[in-house]
């Protein structure tokens, strides 16, 4: 196991375009989180899933975000009609239940042009 | 509003000096306290961790925290820094035993031969 995987590490798109990352977790872990860092600040909580349920999904940034792990085993994070202000780090996160021990992934980073 | 506060952005030390990194959180609830640290183009690692029990905690690394409650204060510490610990340090509260955890914007530390 070589822990969280995310990818693409890096893309850049055209403002309004959509884009897609993949969030692989540890095999084991039950819970995944998504999270947003920006420069200069730390990671920003945006979505959490246990299983294949998303119990949080309220602190998302807008409706153009949304999150879907379909088998409770990997998870994407869509960012439909991409703007400036997306550019950021997106990490990816994974743990037990139970368990206070997030791992994570090395992230993507997300440049809008 | 509630919030995870660190008073260093950026922090330049000589090898073998003493750090401390400071914390305060705004949270009135039970927290779950947490030291992250990113080394230059890699993932977040978790340093450690303060769930209950002693509030002076030791991690990986040499680094240690201490918990003062009536300071609402987890602070960071490391006797003697190494150039190895140049790196980005992040606080993190957990409350109330939820999903999430909260950051801090981090701390740039510079280690100078």
């Amino acid at each position: 196991d070589t822990g969280v995987s995310q990818d693409p590490r890096h893309k850049i798109t055209k403002r309004g375009q959509n884009v897609t990352f993949r969030c692989d977790p540890i095999s084991e872990h039950n819970r995944l989180y998504w999270y947003r860092q920006t420069l200069g600040q730390g990671p920003e909580f945006l979505t959490y899933f246990q299983n294949e349920a998303q119990l949080e999904k309220s602190r998302l940034l807008s409706d153009r975000f949304s999150a879907e792990r379909p088998k409770g085993s990997f998870s994407t994070l869509e960012i439909q009609r991409t703007e400036q202000g997306d550019s950021a780090m997106y990490l990816c996160a994974s743990s037990l239940q139970g368990s206070y021990g997030y791992t994570f992934g090395s992230g993507t980073r997300l440049t809008v042009v | 509003a509630q919030s995870v506060s660190q008073h260093n952005h950026h922090v330049i030390l000589s090898e073998a000096a003493s750090l401390e990194l400071g914390c305060n959180y705004s949270y009135g609830g039970t927290v779950n306290l947490f030291w992250y640290v990113q080394y230059p183009g890699q993932h977040l690692q978790l340093l450690l961790k303060y769930f209950s029990g002693d509030p002076l905690v030791k991690g990986i690394k040499g680094f240690e925290a201490e918990f003062i409650k009536s300071k609402f204060s987890f602070n960071l510490r490391k006797p003697s820094v190494q150039w190895s610990d140049t790196a980005e340090y992040f606080c993190a509260v957990n409350i109330d035993s939820g999903y999430a955890l909260n950051f801090g914007k981090g701390t740039s530390l510079l280690v100078t031969p």
